[in-house]
């Protein structure tokens, strides 16, 4: 997997948005930057995954740097659900399922 | 769609007993599915990665003989934790591979909190 490079915590207010950086600079041309998020005491949940072009689903936005070096996921509108560790993945080659798990982000959202 | 399920979600075990966890995907068919480890305070670990009908891949460092895995079918996965030990209590999490748009995607189980005494 490339490296991802993520800082180790985060602070948002409720109901601002939430904006989680993370840095793939060795990120080679065919893989996927993924995007987890693992609630204390529960397995991880699929937030998003883009290759190249910004990515928006109901849960999260991606935004991919057009060097591909670095993308941020961005939670509109954080909620007290949202405090979890957010995973920042880029798994070798096209179509490859293996995850390898860093530190990720954790996120704490301050009512 | 995509949910992962896992069976049990805790389980309390006397030392030197095994301990059987299932994982299925209840709306998909998962040819792969992957089984973590994950210790307090730690990121998760991959411990096998096993594709239906065929024998599991370990990673390194990680007992074949003792966490016995079984993908009978394509949408259930099967971890047994041989002779457990205190050391082996941990978090076990299942993943199953599925399709997210254009591109494979895991979708991971609720994970399985074994405690051996």
């Amino acid at each position: 997997d490339a490296k991802t490079t993520q800082p180790p915590s985060m602070d948002c207010a409720e109901g601002r948005a939430a904006n989680l950086p993370c840095n793939h600079s060795t990120i080679s041309g065919n893989e996927y930057v993924y995007w987890y998020r693992q609630i204390h005491s529960q397995g991880p949940q699929y937030i998003i995954h883009g290759l190249k072009n910004n990515e928006t689903n109901e849960m999260a936005s991606l935004i991919i740097t057009e060097d591909r070096k670095s993308s941020t996921l961005i939670l509109p509108h954080a909620t007290l659900r949202d405090t979890a560790v957010y995973y920042c993945i880029a798994p070798s080659g096209a179509g490859s399922y293996q995850l390898t798990f860093g530190k990720g982000t954790k996120l704490s959202v301050i009512p | 769609g995509a949910v992962v399920s896992q069976h049990p979600s805790w389980v309390i075990c006397k030392s030197g007993t095994s301990v059987k966890i299932e994982c299925r995907s209840l709306d998909f068919q998962a040819t792969t599915m992957f089984w973590y480890r994950q210790f307090p305070k730690q990121s998760l670990m991959l411990m096998a990665t096993s594709n239906e009908g065929s024998k599991a891949t370990y990673e390194q460092g990680v007992e074949k003989d003792k966490f016995l895995i079984n993908h009978a079918s394509l949408t259930l996965s099967t971890l047994t934790v041989t002779s457990a030990h205190p050391e082996d209590s941990s978090f076990y999490i299942c993943s199953a591979g599925g399709s997210s748009g254009r591109q494979e995607t895991q979708y991971f189980g609720p994970g399985t909190r074994l405690l051996v005494l």
